[in-house]
């Protein structure tokens, strides 16, 4: 399967600690976002990297939360001292070129339920 | 606010019967609008994209959607709606900020095919 990864599938954490969720995007895509979404909303978006930088980043990010993208391949979302309000599925989604004409590849996403 | 809205929460047809699902528009320039589909325990899919040209698009699985200027919206539809159709469906508008664009989705719709 070629499509966006995304790890772990379901995260189960008690408030207070640290969750890492881990993005694959497909191969040669240099376009790199994260989207967080809760139960009847559409997805909101948290961050967009193209190749290693990150470009932008939403209000919604705290400074709880971090992303990467080390060397442009992968990337990894952190979110420090988890609270309940933080439990949603987040979702990855890849894309290429510079301009946003083409359409956006998402994974299944990670679902973090905070206790 | 650049954004999207779609006004219903659940659409029920029957099996057969054209299906609509409404998305109305609020940006500011020329619209790059887009349609994409969720299944059960699936990332969202791609279903079809208004740059410019025409405004009827045709997409995946049989979907199409009519771009209005005039009454801002973009309305995706299926002359016979299937059992398989039933998913959640979002329309979202390129957000252009700081040279950067994202995607910005309404709160989607859930369809319901009724066999």
């Amino acid at each position: 399967d070629t499509g966006v990864s995304q790890n772990p599938r379901h995260k189960i954490t008690k408030r207070g600690q640290n969750v890492t969720f881990r993005c694959d995007p497909i191969s040669e895509h240099n376009r790199l976002y994260w989207y967080r979404q809760t139960l009847g909303q559409g997805p909101e978006f948290l961050t967009y990297f193209q190749n290693e930088a990150q470009l932008e980043k939403s209000r919604l990010l705290s400074d709880r939360f971090s992303a990467e993208r080390p060397k442009g391949s992968f990337s990894t979302l952190e979110i420090q001292r988890t609270e309940q309000g933080d439990s949603a599925m987040y979702l990855c989604a890849s894309g290429t070129g510079s301009s946003y004409t083409g359409e956006l590849f998402f994974g299944e996403g990670s679902r973090l339920t905070v206790l | 606010a650049q954004s999207v809205a779609q006004p219903e929460d659940q659409v029920n047809v029957a099996e057969g019967n054209p299906l609509t699902v409404k998305c109305t528009y609020s940006v500011s320039g020329n619209p790059y609008l887009f349609w994409y589909v969720q299944y059960p325990n699936r990332g969202l899919q791609f279903l079809l994209k208004y740059i410019t040209g025409d405004n009827l698009v045709k997409g995946s699985y049989g979907f199409e959607a009519e771009f209005n200027k005039s009454q801002t919206s973009f309305h995706l539809k299926k002359p016979s709606a299937l059992v398989s159709d039933s998913a959640l469906y979002f329309c979202a508008v390129r957000i252009r900020a700081g040279g950067n664009n994202r995607l910005a989705f309404g709160k989607g719709n859930q369809v319901v095919v009724i066999p």
